[in-house]
């Protein structure tokens, strides 16, 4: 059974950089699939962030310009995601997935909020 | 980008009653098409993936239909579990993958 785990503070400082990573358990990272991290504001809806694949190419919303970096430590099983210059709008929960183009496992989510 | 609209933005519905959610894309997504069900403080879940399969564990009251750009999202018997937000997601152009805004089904 697949399991992800995101993990990293649930607080940053507007124009900070937020660090996020996610633990991936029951399958190999470098095995295949994408692995990506998609976020919820506070009462709405989906909204994908980025992806990568196992080898390292990676891909991210155009919407986020630029500020989002992705990587992929195959030895730990796990990826991580960075966001430069969060603002109050990067406040949600940032949940880390598997996809194959749909998002067949999710982690639990990671509430991060964006305050001085 | 595929822009996804969802059909009503909420539904009242009893126990035991069918319901019936509809998902527009603003052009052709094929079959490439997933419905996910979250429910309160929990993340998403899979429901249905290329527009009618369902995925491992789903029930069989869930069944998804359509392709192009008209799907639909049918729970044949309200269950009390049931009751969430239901997501539609076009992958045919990926990325970005959009979702729609959801549909709430609510206790009538």
């Amino acid at each position: 059974q697949v399991q992800l785990q995101e993990s990293g503070p649930g607080l940053e400082k507007p124009s900070e950089t937020l660090s996020l990573t996610c633990a991936v358990s029951g399958y190999s990272i470098s095995s295949g699939y994408y692995w990506g991290w998609i976020r919820q504001p506070p009462g709405k809806g989906l909204e994908w962030i980025g992806s990568i694949f196992h080898r390292g190419n990676t891909y991210h919303n155009p919407s986020l310009k630029s500020r989002v970096t992705m990587s992929v430590d195959t030895s730990k099983n796990q990826f991580s995601l960075k966001l430069s210059s969060v603002t109050a709008a990067d406040t949600a929960v940032y949940y880390c997935v598997r996809h194959v183009g749909y998002y067949d496992n999710w982690g639990q989510g990671t509430m991060v909020t964006v305050s001085s | 980008e595929i822009v996804m609209t969802q059909s009503p933005a909420t539904l009242s519905v009893s126990p035991g009653e069918r319901a019936t959610l509809s998902c527009r894309a603003s052009q052709s997504v094929s079959s490439n098409l997933a419905w996910y069900q979250q429910k309160p403080g929990q993340a998403p879940r899979l429901l249905i993936y290329g527009a009618s399969t369902r995925a491992t564990g789903i029930p069989a009251r869930f069944s998804g239909s359509g392709s192009g750009t008209e799907f639909t999202l049918t729970i044949s018997s309200l269950q009390s579990e049931d009751f969430a937000v239901y997501y539609c997601q076009q992958y045919n152009d990926w990325p970005p993958g959009t979702f729609g805004q959801g549909t709430k089904v609510e206790i009538k």
